[in-house]
């Protein structure tokens, strides 16, 4: 198992809701990136933080936005749920001086209804 | 456009028996790629990574992959499959775009039979 965790491991949602995904990386680990995994795909990555900003974002919308906090946790959150959100939402961390290796969460699973 | 392919939705193989997982990528310049695999519910597990150096690549649980170069391929490997290693099977590639995204494929299920 990483050191990566997530909240909640499963959410139901209206559409037009909002959501908050909540991540907290491996210990010592200053870069987050959020992938979206719907359902018989592989994950699509959503965007990136790196030291609280974001530097990195992949073919979402606006509505889809992210923090990260001086602790290197972060969240996503996702405005005017569409049923397409549903997914699982990937959370994982890395280490500056081996950026590449990413480690994974267990995830969020979300079902917009 | 930079692309991960894994061309088997599923490999069936017995216990015992070598296993290969195929995977082939499309990248401009030097790869940076990985495998992970995935257990119902779960996340993602890092196995094995290749950068550069040697071509053969040794990762977690006796798993390992050979990268090539000239058929921009990428296969998992194991000597000898375990029921456990039952799951699903993802190649990954970095996007060179400048930071750290992995572009994924669509994933492989691997079956290990008794």
């Amino acid at each position: 198992e990483t050191g990566v965790t997530q909240s909640p491991t499963h959410l139901i949602k209206t559409r037009g809701q909002q959501v908050t995904l909540r991540c907290s990386s491996q210990s010592g680990h200053n870069t987050v990136s959020w992938y979206q995994q719907a359902l018989g795909q592989g994950p699509q990555f959503i965007f990136q933080y790196y030291r609280e900003e974001e530097n990195g974002r992949g073919n979402f919308p606006p509505r889809f936005s992210g923090l990260q906090f001086p602790n290197y946790s972060s969240e996503l959150n996702v405005n005017a749920l569409e049923l397409d959100d549903s997914a699982l939402y990937l959370c994982a961390s890395s280490l500056e001086s081996s950026v590449e290796t990413q480690y994974f969460g267990p995830g969020t699973r979300l079902l917009v209804l | 456009a930079q692309s991960v392919a894994q061309p088997e939705d599923q490999v069936n193989v017995a216990e015992g028996n070598p296993l290969t997982v195929k995977c082939t990528y499309s990248v401009s310049g030097n790869p940076y790629l990985f495998w992970y695999v995935q257990y119902p519910n779960r996340g993602l597990q890092f196995l094995l990574k290749y950068i550069t150096g040697d071509n053969l690549v040794k990762g977690s649980y006796g798993f390992e992959a050979e990268f090539n170069k000239s058929q921009t391929s990428f296969h998992l490997k194991k000597p000898s499959a375990l029921v456990s290693d039952s799951a699903l099977y993802f190649c990954a590639v970095r996007d060179n775009g400048g930071y750290n995204k992995l572009i994924f494929g669509a994933g492989t299920r691997l079956a290990v039979h008794p």
